[in-house]
């Protein structure tokens, strides 16, 4: 079992402030990190999708970093709004097609 | 709206009993993984199938099957049911692994 972890567990911001959470995993037998957006009552949404060390992806306001050879991953968001509010997870998985998710990073955004 | 469909939406059942979750991926998705959540604990992965076979397990409990069937639609098979099992079981598509997972609105299971 892969040990993930997610910082911080929950965040408060006011909207416009830009912010970040981290997941940190085992590096070894590292095949993707998944990242997920995940409302309230909803299912998660996936946001990004990761296998290179070094990658960067970005979608809007959003963006992810990958460090595969020290195991972890940042997740940015600029100028959050309100309706950014949501469980951030993320889940690693390895050679072997095994997936680990996180606890979650749980994004409050103040108007 | 993922394109990701799960039936039923909810089910209650008594312990001891056996029920059937039925998942229809994302049309040209091949493979379909399956997900529990319990209250006290985060999403956990159970299994994969990729064009009908098995391609990774995670935890699931040998009370648990499941299959990918030709028209690539799955079902979790829960067997012997505990109080435990009760959970939010997700049902999730992708293309191939390492791509974007579309996740279905998953099937609340009661065990009483």
């Amino acid at each position: 079992i892969l040990n993930v972890e997610q910082s911080p567990q929950s965040l408060h911001v006011q909207e416009g402030d830009s912010t970040n959470f981290t997941c940190s995993f085992p590096s070894s037998n590292f095949y993707a990190l998944h990242w997920y957006r995940w409302e309230t009552a909803k299912s998660p949404e996936a946001l990004f999708v990761m296998t290179l060390n070094g990658d960067e992806k970005k979608k809007g306001r959003i963006s992810a970093t990958l460090n595969t050879k020290e195991g972890y991953s940042y997740l940015y968001i600029k100028g959050s709004q309100p309706e950014d509010s949501a469980t951030y997870l993320c889940a690693p998985s390895n050679t072997g097609n095994q997936f680990y998710f996180g606890t979650g990073t749980s994004l409050t955004v103040i108007p | 709206d993922s394109g990701v469909t799960q039936t039923p939406k909810h089910l209650i059942t008594a312990t001891g009993q056996r029920v059937t979750l039925r998942c229809s991926p994302r049309s040209g998705d091949l493979s379909v993984y399956w997900y529990q959540q319990s209250l006290d604990q985060g999403l956990q992965f159970l299994i994969q199938y990729y064009n009908g076979e098995e391609r990774a397990k995670g935890n699931i409990l040998e009370r648990f099957s499941a299959q990918q069937f030709p028209d690539l639609h799955s079902e979790l098979n829960l067997s012997s049911l505990e109080l435990g099992d009760s959970a939010l079981y997700f049902c999730a598509s992708s293309v191939e692994a390492g791509y974007e997972q579309y996740f279905g609105p998953g099937t609340r299971l009661t065990v009483t």
